[in-house]
C-alpha cells in the first residue's frame, strides 16, 4: 500500500519569506510524485511533478520541490512567497509501473502568507 | 480552467435516493478518474477509465458504480445514498497512462445528502 504524509495541518509565513511544505511518502517500488493546489471552492490544479531525474523540478508560479530518496520526502518550496500563495496543498504519489494511476493524496496543508 | 467539465455544480438528495454525476474529460485524454473529497476521509481514489475500460478501482462502495462512453465522458452513478456520502465528488483526466502524466481535474459536484 503506498502513503503520504503531510505533518502540517497549517503553514504560515510572510510575505517575501521563503515557504516550504512537508511532504514525505511510503511506496513499494518507485514513486511518481505530484503537487497539487486547491483554492476555495475550486478543483485542484496541477503544480509540478517528480518522475525521474534531476531531483529538484520546477513548476508553475514559481514553485519548486527537492525529492529526496533516503528521506523519501517531497518538500514543496518557493524563495519568496506571495500572498496570492495562501491555498490548500496537496501532495500526492503513485507507483511507477503499477497498472493502477489513481493517486494517493495527503491531508493537505493550508498555507497562509501574511502581508 | 482545466479544460475539464462536471455537471452539476451542485446537487442536494435524500437519504436512499440514486443520482448520476456527468464529467467530460480534457480534449484528447483518454483516461478519466473519480475522486470523493470530504472532511473526515481527505481525498479518496475511486475508479479508473481508460478508453471506455474499466482500469483501476480505489475506495469505491458497491452502491457506487461508473462508466466511460465512446465519446470518453464518463458519469459516476450513486445508489442508496446515506448522509455520509456528501462530499465533494472530483473528476479528473490524463491524456494517457503508465509513466507519470498528471492528471487536470475538474471543478468538483458537491453532493448534499440530507
Amino acid at each position: 500500500a503506498q502513503s503520504v504524509a503531510q505533518p502540517e495541518d497549517q503553514v504560515n509565513v510572510a510575505e517575501g519569506n521563503p515557504l516550504t511544505v512537508k511532504c514525505t511518502y511510503s511506496v513499494s517500488g518507485n514513486p511518481y510524485l505530484f503537487w497539487y493546489v486547491q483554492y476555495p471552492n475550486r478543483g485542484l490544479q496541477f503544480l509540478l511533478k517528480y518522475i525521474t531525474g534531476d531531483n529538484l523540478v520546477k513548476g508553475s508560479y514559481g514553485f519548486e520541490a527537492e525529492f529526496n530518496k533516503s528521506q523519501t520526502s517531497f518538500h514543496l518550496k518557493k524563495p519568496s512567497a506571495l500572498v496570492s500563495d495562501s491555498a490548500l496543498y496537496f501532495c500526492a504519489v503513485r507507483v511507477s509501473g503499477g497498472g493502477a494511476d489513481g493517486l494517493t493524496f495527503g491531508k493537505g496543508t493550508h498555507l497562509i502568507i501574511q502581508p | 480552467d482545466s479544460g475539464v467539465t462536471q455537471t452539476p455544480k451542485h446537487l442536494i438528495t435524500a437519504t436512499g435516493q440514486r443520482v448520476t454525476l456527468r464529467c467530460s474529460p480534457r480534449s484528447g485524454d483518454l483516461s478519466v478518474y473519480w475522486y470523493q473529497q470530504s472532511l473526515d476521509q481527505g481525498l479518496q481514489f475511486l475508479i479508473q477509465y481508460y478508453n471506455g475500460e474499466e482500469r483501476a478501482k480505489g475506495n469505491i462502495l458497491e452502491r457506487f458504480s461508473a462508466q466511460q462512453f465512446p465519446d470518453l465522458h464518463s458519469e459516476l452513478n450513486l445508489s442508496s445514498l446515506e448522509l455520509g456520502d456528501s462530499a465533494l465528488y472530483f473528476c479528473a483526466s490524463s491524456v494517457e497512462v503508465g509513466q507519470g502524466y498528471e492528471q487536470y481535474f475538474g471543478p468538483g459536484t458537491r453532493l448534499t445528502v440530507t
